[in-house]
């Protein structure tokens, strides 16, 4: 089953915009991840925020959560068009020695240049 | 590129038939997910191995099960292939550290299986 929800599911924006994603979860968490993904291949790890930080940025992104609401936010800033891909959010909930993630369906970017 | 490789790239099967994808772990990565993403959704975790052992399971039947080699690479299998067995199996390996938080999987590209 999905945990995450990423809103929008599709967007569209011109070179050199900011794009945002969202994503929202159902249960506690230990972190959240966020991936890229070009053309249905390989996941591509962008950034991890712990569930005691509440912001974190690494380059042109931008990484925020809530655990109250239980929603992430991806920040791309000055986008280009290499930045056309899916986003995925993921979770780590798991507990105990198991780990895992659980991913949401994506939101997918395309940055028209 | 994450160092993790999995064979082959492409793969077509007919319904019934069984299939083994292979994945090589990063190196110093003691521990392999596996994942399948069907079109337009996100990856489902299958399961993942530790130590050479099954370490935790999604909601996968038993026709799919794995191993896990000493030198931490690693098998999916998949027997009886139905046609919704169609999808994306990605691995991702990771360096499992017991206290949570901070566990990075790396991502392989994937093998696409078509099953007629």
């Amino acid at each position: 089953s999905q945990q995450g929800e990423e809103d929008p599911q599709a967007l569209s924006i011109q070179e050199g915009e900011n794009a945002t994603m969202n994503c929202s979860y159902k249960t506690s968490i230990n972190n959240l991840q966020w991936y890229r993904q070009n053309s249905g291949r390989g996941l591509v790890h962008l950034i991890l925020i712990r569930s005691n930080e509440r912001e974190k940025h690494s380059g042109r992104l931008r990484v925020t959560l809530d655990t109250s609401k239980k929603s992430s936010s991806l920040l791309i800033t000055a986008s280009r068009a290499a930045d056309t891909a899916s986003y995925f959010c993921a979770t780590d909930n798991s507990g105990g020695s198991n780990y895992k993630l659980t991913f949401g369906k994506g939101t997918l970017l395309t940055v028209n240049p | 590129e994450t160092g993790v490789t999995q064979s082959p790239t492409h793969l077509i099967k007919t319904r019934g038939q069984q299939v083994t994808l292979r994945c090589s772990s990063q190196s110093g990565h003691n521990t392999v997910s596996w994942y399948q993403q069907a079109l337009g959704q996100g990856p489902q975790f299958i399961f993942q191995y530790y130590r050479e052992e099954e370490n935790g399971r999604g909601n996968f039947p038993p026709r799919f099960s794995g191993l896990q080699f000493p030198n931490y690479s690693s098998e999916l299998n998949v027997n009886a292939l139905e046609l919704d067995d169609s999808a994306l199996y990605l691995c991702a390996s990771s360096f499992f550290a017991r206290v949570a938080g901070d566990n990075e999987q790396f991502f392989g590209p994937g093998t696409r299986l078509t099953v007629l």
